[in-house]
């Protein structure tokens, strides 16, 4: 059981279009960070958030933006969608108290 | 953030003992080490992470030398589930963002 839940599991978007992934941490969780994880490649460090504020991104343009809400829920919106975004999204949470993130299944997003 | 450095695959069979060796040799201080786990179409997994010497758990074992320039993660008789990616990674605690490399593709055999 990961106690990070991560929806949908699977979708499939056109070049141009939005899309908006959602993930549920567990209880007290107050860090989430968004990775891209390109097949046969490590997870790629996306934002992170901590008591719903923006705290850190990696190197992806703005048209990937994020929001933590504080029933530990959070969202990864990108716009303006390109065939490279195609790759599996996952979701960590973490406490201050743990030493390390509880990491989602991830949604498999194609974009064709 | 210290960069790691670790075979891209490795085979084993059942019943051995697997030793997968990560090279950090930018560490710094405030630096801990911590592995993770992936299988296919799944999020990675917390393993063991320590600071320095020796850290075991019900999963695995940690073997940091006194210059913790690498460390060696053990994991004991593998049975075929132990098939997956396996991530070194080192930073901060509390964790702040993680940097993931192309990571070690285990193998178990029958």
């Amino acid at each position: 059981e990961t106690g990070v839940t991560q929806s949908p599991t699977h979708l499939i978007k056109t070049r141009g279009q939005q899309v908006t992934l959602r993930c549920s941490s567990q209880s007290g969780h107050n860090t989430v960070s968004w990775y891209q994880q390109a097949l046969g490649q490590g997870p790629q460090f996306i934002f992170q958030y901590y008591r719903e504020e923006e705290n850190g991104r990696g190197n992806f343009p703005p048209r990937f933006s994020g929001l933590q809400f504080p029933n530990y829920s959070s969202e990864l919106n990108v716009n303006a969608l390109e065939l490279d975004d195609s790759a599996l999204y996952l979701c960590a949470s973490s406490s201050a108290l743990n030493y390390g993130y509880t990491f989602g299944s991830g949604t498999r997003l194609t974009v064709v | 953030l210290a960069k790691t450095t670790q075979p891209i695959s490795m085979d084993s069979y059942e019943g051995q003992e697997v030793n997968i060796t990560c090279s950090h040799n930018n560490i710094a201080t405030n630096d801990y080490i911590t592995w993770y786990q992936q299988f296919p179409s799944q999020g990675p997994r917390f393993i063991i992470q320590g600071y320095k010497t020796k850290v075991t758990n019900e999963v695995a074992s940690l073997f940091i030398p006194a210059d913790r320039k690498s460390s060696t993660l053990s994991l004991p008789r593998v049975s075929l589930s132990d098939t997956a990616v396996y991530y070194c990674l080192v930073g901060d605690i509390p964790p702040g963002k993680l940097i993931f490399g192309q990571g070690t593709e285990l193998s178990v055999k029958p």
